[in-house]
């Protein structure tokens, strides 16, 4: 089944105390990226990678960091959380090139809580 | 910069009822345009796209179509189902980042 899977789900952490959500796609889309959902600011893009080792600021990139060694997997980084990063993440991937439709393809979404 | 602006939320709807949630967009270019569908607990998967001017998206009893001289992407349906109880969210993607601008998003409560 062609899915984009985070993990993990559901996190309640404290400030200060560095952690990794993953993010791996099956689909081998060279195209993934990060966003933060919160209430009544709809969906903001943190991150984004074009492919292997390509990666780029989205609009709110600050205290957060990726990496894309390898082409299924994009994890978001958070090395030192603070309570405004409390928020709803997702991960999304699509193609590039001639098989690009456009869509964004979502995981189900990290739930993270920063006391 | 681009931007997506959608009718505040929540929408509260009888079961059968006629439905529309309006989406506006600002942007340079000819973007395409999406809504997406996030159900309670789940990730946003795409609910029905137009690429140009006039193009009509449909999908499971919603449309919407591409009004440049608008910049519009209404989102309607005729009979709205207890089912169809989710968050919309209107969209666009331009330039070569694949990158989505979100609305913020209308929460549609539909009664049985």
């Amino acid at each position: 089944e062609a899915q984009v899977t985070q993990n993990p789900r559901y996190l309640i952490t404290v400030t200060g105390k560095k952690l990794t959500v993953t993010c791996s796609q099956n689909m081998n889309h060279e195209y993934m990226s990060w966003y933060r959902q919160d209430p009544g600011l709809g969906l903001r893009q943190i991150y984004y990678s074009m492919n292997v080792e390509v990666t780029d600021k989205g609009d709110v990139p600050e205290g957060y960091k990726v990496s894309r060694k390898e082409k299924r997997n994009f994890p978001l980084i958070l090395e030192s959380p603070s309570p405004n990063q409390t928020s709803l993440y997702f991960c999304a991937s699509t193609s590039q090139g001639p098989r690009n439709t456009g869509e964004l393809f979502f995981g189900e979404g990290s739930r993270l809580t920063v006391l | 910069g681009d931007s997506v602006t959608q009718m505040e939320g929540p929408v509260t709807l009888s079961e059968e009822a006629f439905l529309t949630i309006n989406c506006t967009y600002t942007a340079t270019g000819y973007p395409s345009l999406f809504w997406y569908v996030q159900y309670p607990g789940e990730g946003l998967q795409l609910l029905l796209k137009a690429t140009k001017a006039d193009d009509k998206g449909s999908n499971k009893g919603f449309e919407a179509t591409y009004r440049k001289e608008t910049t519009s992407f209404h989102l309607e349906k005729g009979s709205v189902q207890v089912s169809d109880s989710a968050v919309y969210f209107c969209a666009l993607s331009g330039g070569a980042t694949n990158k989505l601008i979100f609305g913020t998003g209308t929460l549609l409560a539909v009664q049985p």
